[in-house]
């Protein structure tokens, strides 16, 4: 069965800081790959994804992610950030031809203080 | 587009009432989840459909749950009798295809905030 983990519960940074965070996937077979991020009080947005190509994946709001397939990773980083990345971040993955259903990690949670 | 729409974005009940949440998905877009988050557990998928037919349904927590997607455009997600550990929020989701050469992008709705008293 596929199953996403998410190593950082929360995360807390100063703004500025560099950000990496970590997520690994298990599922021998093409995978479509996702972050997502929860605003406070808000509903979930896709931050940016992975389907093929260059692995190196550019989101919204200077957030990229790295697909590294021997290592079954999909790290999500962002150089500087700002207090408004304060939220929550999943990561997900879908089987490629599948039926439709995400696989979700249990979310890291981000605290930028300003 | 409007995105995925869900009514009530609120609801305050009593434990034994019964409680329907709605969900809209976006226009052409075939497959539709139901997930519920808490603190304790996280965002759980409850339920998906494709072309209205549910696929799996091996998240809903008990037999108080059911969720019915009678045309593309409109899916109900019930909880009959509720009870205070219902209290979550729940989001809906909409997907535009599957299969092959699907990508599988959900878009989620705003969320209905559930409080079973």
């Amino acid at each position: 069965a596929q199953s996403v983990s998410q190593h950082n519960h929360h995360v807390i940074l100063s703004e500025a800081a560099s950000l990496e965070l970590g997520c690994n996937y298990s599922y021998g077979g093409t995978v479509n790959l996702f972050w997502y991020v929860q605003y406070p009080g808000q509903h979930l947005q896709l931050l940016l994804k992975y389907f093929s190509g260059d692995p190196l994946v550019k989101g919204i709001k200077g957030f990229e992610a790295e697909f590294i397939k021997s290592k079954f990773s999909f790290n999500l980083r962002k150089p500087s950030v700002q207090w408004s990345d304060t939220a929550e971040y999943f990561c997900a993955v879908n089987a490629r031809g599948s039926q439709g259903n995400l696989i979700f990690g249990k979310g890291t949670k981000l605290s930028v203080k300003p | 587009d409007a995105g995925v729409i869900q009514s009530p974005r609120h609801e305050v009940t009593e434990m034994g009432q019964e409680v329907t949440l709605r969900c809209k998905p976006i226009s052409g877009h075939n497959s539709l989840f139901w997930y519920r988050q808490t603190m304790m557990r996280g965002l759980e998928l409850l339920i998906y459909f494709n072309n209205n037919v549910p696929i799996d349904d091996s998240g809903m927590p008990e037999d108080r749950f059911s969720a019915k997607m009678p045309n593309a455009s409109f899916s109900t997600l019930k909880i009959q009798p509720s009870e205070p550990r219902d209290s979550a929020v729940y989001f809906c989701a909409s997907s535009p295809r599957t299969g092959e050469r699907s990508y599988n992008e959900q878009f989620f709705g705003p969320g209905t905030r559930l409080t079973v008293l």
